[in-house]
């Protein structure tokens, strides 16, 4: 079956202790996103990786960081986390080359983070 | 700075009435446009989305969205609501200029009223 899959879909977690969200897909997509969703402002784009190796800040980047190692994965790490991190987080990855270009995202069941 | 904005934060409909949710966007370029739709404790599913062709376009659960490229919106609609159609529904755009984010908007509640 084709998914994404976000671990784990729960997780408090007290400030300045890192934590790794992992996002893994099985449609050998070269795009793939975090995104954190708040009450009233949406989802917006934290990073986003073209391809393996390949990494761009989005809108939101501050007080995170991303790898792409392989393409499969796209990790989210918070190195401190603060309590301005509490929020649901969505991993997502779509096609993005030749006729693949603007297809649509596949999107994870989101990891709702909460930082104490 | 690109941004797509839903104007609504909640839209109630009667069931069996005609349904718009709206979008506008401001980019510079091309964009690539979407509809995705969000139940309670899930992830998002998409619904339909503007490439190229023609402005009507269809999706999946008998929603339609038609691009207007003068009036840059992007509105969503459907004939007859269904009270199963409530949810929480996002516009998105991706423009793929020097950088190549996807940027959503707000999100509008939607409610269909038995």
């Amino acid at each position: 079956e084709a998914q994404v899959t976000q671990n784990p879909r729960y997780l408090i977690t007290v400030t300045g202790k890192k934590l790794t969200v992992t996002c893994s897909q099985n449609m050998n997509h070269e795009y793939m996103s975090w995104y954190r969703q708040d009450p009233g402002l949406g989802l917006r784009q934290i990073y986003y990786s073209m391809n393996v190796e390949v990494t761009d800040k989005g809108d939101v980047p501050e007080g995170y960081k991303v790898s792409r190692k392989e393409k499969r994965n796209f990790p989210l790490i918070l190195e401190s986390p603060s309590p301005n991190q509490t929020s649901l987080y969505f991993c997502a990855s779509s096609p993005d080359t030749g006729v693949n270009v603007g297809t649509e995202a596949f999107f994870g069941q989101g990891t709702r983070l909460t930082v104490v | 700075a690109q941004s797509v904005a839903q104007p609504e934060d909640q839209v109630n409909v009667a069931e069996g009435n005609p349904l718009t949710v709206k979008c506008t966007y401001s980019v510079s370029g091309n964009p690539y446009l979407f509809w995705y739709v969000q139940y309670p404790n899930r992830g998002l599913q998409f619904l339909l989305k503007y490439i190229t062709g023609d402005n009507l376009v269809k999706g999946s659960y008998g929603f339609e969205a038609e691009f207007n490229k003068s009036q840059t919106s992007f509105h969503l609609k459907k004939p007859s609501a269904l009270v199963s159609d409530s949810a929480l529904y996002f516009c998105a755009v991706r423009v793929r200029n020097r950088d190549d984010k996807i940027i959503f908007g707000k999100g509008t509640r939607l409610h269909i009223l038995p």
